[in-house]
């Protein structure tokens, strides 16, 4: 079975610093990888994803993520944190053509000023 | 990308009454979810809505407290029954661009059974 695993259910940054939010997966299949972004009573907006070819991906608002197959790894960064950065961040796995996410448990990110 | 509406955007309710949900999508769409986001917790699946065809349901979910409807390709509603203080949560709908496989979620109904 597929799942998601976040490390740390809160991470504070300075602001300007780099941000670095961690997700590991475990699947038995190559994975479908995305990271959404949850502002406070807002639904889910995504941000990246990565499906196939290159492993370093980007996406909205300066972030990026890189898949490490050997690693299991799906770790978003951003080099530089900015206070409208600061949300709740998911990772999700695809569940290959059935196109269902199964979500981490989320990671809330403060940016001190 | 697709814009989707939900309506209520929240609601207060009383135990043991029902709760219609809406979610609308501003293109025709292949595949819908419901999700349900419990007080700080992350989403777990409840139900895939299927255009003209009973809804497949996720371990722990079932039609009699959670029917869902899905009459056509750009819409769904998911009723939320016989309501207890636990079903207090933000309910979601999603919507899936098969060929980019991509993920787009409503803005979600947030939901107080007092």
């Amino acid at each position: 079975a597929q799942s998601v695993t976040q490390l740390g259910s809160h991470v504070s940054v300075s602001e300007g610093a780099l941000v670095l939010l961690r997700c590991n997966y475990s699947s038995s299949v190559p994975p479908y990888l995305f990271w959404y972004v949850q502002y406070p009573n807002q639904g889910l907006q995504l941000l990246l994803k990565y499906t196939t070819g290159a492993t370093l991906v980007k996406g909205i608002n300066g972030f990026e993520a890189e898949f490490k197959k050997s690693e299991t790894s799906f770790h978003l960064t951003k080099p530089s944190a900015h206070m409208s950065d600061a949300a709740e961040y998911f990772c999700a796995v695809g569940m290959d053509s059935s196109y269902k996410l199964i979500f981490g448990s989320g990671t809330r990110l403060l940016v001190r000023p | 990308s697709a814009v989707i509406s939900q309506k209520p955007s929240r609601d207060i309710c009383q135990r043991g009454t029902s709760l219609t949900i809406q979610c609308q999508v501003d293109s025709q769409v292949t595949m819908m979810f419901w999700y349900r986001q419990q007080p700080g917790q992350s989403l777990t699946l409840i139900a895939t809505a299927n255009q003209g065809s009973e809804a497949t349901y996720e371990s722990g979910f079932v039609i009699d407290k959670f029917p869902i409807s899905r009459p056509n390709l750009t819409f769904s509603t998911l009723t939320v029954s016989n309501m207890s203080p636990e079903d207090s949560s933000i309910y979601l709908c999603s919507v899936v661009l098969a060929d980019a496989y991509e993920q787009y979620f409503g803005p979600g109904t947030r939901l107080t059974v007092t």
